[in-house]
Parts: structure tokens; C-alpha cells; sequence
């Protein structure tokens, strides 16, 4: 039974094309992240949501739009497509997060969706 | 200068050695402290975690935290083959929302 499961695990596409990555979780957890990987095997975030609610929207081209039907699915949309968005995206999840008093925030990752752009 | 830096590697080392790994970091406001572990392919799974400053054992793993030198360490003992991965750090202030990685150091164990 896989805590938090992505889809697909790899997406091979051509620069300007339109894709989506989508992530559900069955921990019962309230926040929801998405991470990139880059070759170097740096791990930044990108977005965070708790139940539904955007809370952390780093530095990211709005080419990338994220949507929380509900707070165990976070999807990932990417619009025209770059050489540059090839990397590993990481979806993961937390209990808490979602406010200041959260105290250790202890992330369960997926276990990736490796995308390259030609 | 990234908020938290660490050395890349890679790491060789024998079976059976004891292994330092650490990551220096600039934010003070830091308080939460974490190591994951990377299998190749997989996603970020979570070894340790440590409040403040201090040291925290589990098994064959030790993770320390020196505030005052803004440094944290994550020393494993026998080391074994299966501890090839790579390990990164990560940390968060005491708001968390946001957890920051290092680069990770990737290890490897020989028998």
C-alpha cells in the first residue's frame, strides 16, 4: 500500500508541450508538497498546500500550475514545456505545516516522476 | 551562498568504517534538523530528525546538531554496503513551512 504514489513515474515529451503530474496520498495528511530535483540531486520546493489552501508558492515560472482537488491529491500542470523543467518531481506530504505552531514537519516523499524535455 | 551547504562527494569508504557526513547552514533562525536517506531512483526517505542542539542515536546512526557553529553532523558506525545513498540534510525554522535540503552527500560502501 504506497503512502504517497505519483503518476507517471516517467514522461518523456517534446520542449512546448503541455503535462500534467499527479500525486495522491493515503496517509491522512493535511499538507502537500511538490519538489524538483535537479541533476546535481538539489531539492527545492515549489509548492505547498494544506487542505486545499496554497501556502507556499516559491520562485517558479507560472508555466507550472498546481491543483488540490482535495487535501490527498496535488497535481502538478506544466504548460509549454522547456529544457530546463527536465528533473525529477517530488511529490510529498505532512501532518503538519500548515501553520506556525506546526513544530518538526516530517515529510513522506513519493517516489518520483523523472521528466526530460527534448 | 546557499542556506545550507554540503559536500556532494562522493564518499567511498570500506564496509565496516565510520562515516561523517555533515552540512553547514546560515540561517540561525533554523531549529529543526533532518537527515534523509536517497536510494538511487527513489524519493527522499526520512533517518533522523533532531530539535535544536544536541545529539540523537538510533542504531548504528548518531546525529548531531552545534548550533552556536551553525554545523550538523550524521555519523553511521559498521557502515554496510546497504548505506549507499545518498544523504541529505534538511532543516526548517520553528515556524516550519518549509523545509530546505543541501545538496546531499552520495555514499558509497564497498564489502
Amino acid at each position: 500500500d504506497t503512502a504517497v504514489s505519483q503518476t507517471p513515474k516517467y514522461l518523456v515529451t517534446q520542449m512546448g508541450n503541455d503535462k500534467s503530474i499527479k500525486c495522491e496520498q493515503n496517509l491522512g495528511h493535511d499538507t502537500m508538497y511538490w519538489y524538483k530535483q535537479d541533476s546535481k540531486k538539489f531539492l527545492k520546493i515549489m509548492f505547498s498546500y494544506n487542505n486545499k489552501e496554497l501556502i507556499i508558492n516559491e520562485t517558479v515560472p507560472n508555466r507550472f500550475s498546481p491543483k488540490s482537488p482535495d487535501k490527498a491529491h496535488l497535481n502538478l500542470h506544466i504548460n509549454s514545456l522547456e529544457l530546463g523543467d527536465s528533473a525529477v518531481y517530488f511529490c510529498a506530504s505532512s501532518q503538519g505545516g500548515g501553520s506556525p505552531y506546526s513544530g518538526a514537519n516530517v515529510l513522506t516523499f513519493g517516489a518520483g516522476s523523472r521528466l526530460t524535455v527534448l | 551562498q546557499k542556506e545550507v551547504e554540503q559536500d556532494p562527494g562522493p564518499l567511498s569508504v570500506p564496509e565496516g568504517a565510520i562515516v561523517s557526513l555533515n552540512c553547514t547552514y546560515s540561517n540561525s533562525a533554523f531549529q529543526y534538523f533532518m537527515w534523509y536517506r536517497q536510494y538511487s531512483r527513489k524519493g527522499p526517505e526520512l533517518l533522523m530528525y533532531t530539535y535544536s542542539s544536541g545529539n540523537k542515536e538510533d542504531g548504528r546512526f548518531t546525529a548531531q546538531v552545534d548550533k552556536s557553529s551553525k554545523y550538523i553532523s550524521l555519523f553511521i558506525r559498521d557502515s554496510q554496503p546497504s548505506d549507499s545513498a545518498t544523504y541529505l540534510c534538511a532543516m526548517s525554522n520553528a515556524g516550519f513551512q518549509k523545509l530546505v535540503f543541501g545538496t546531499g552527500t552520495r555514499l558509497l560502501v564497498s564489502p
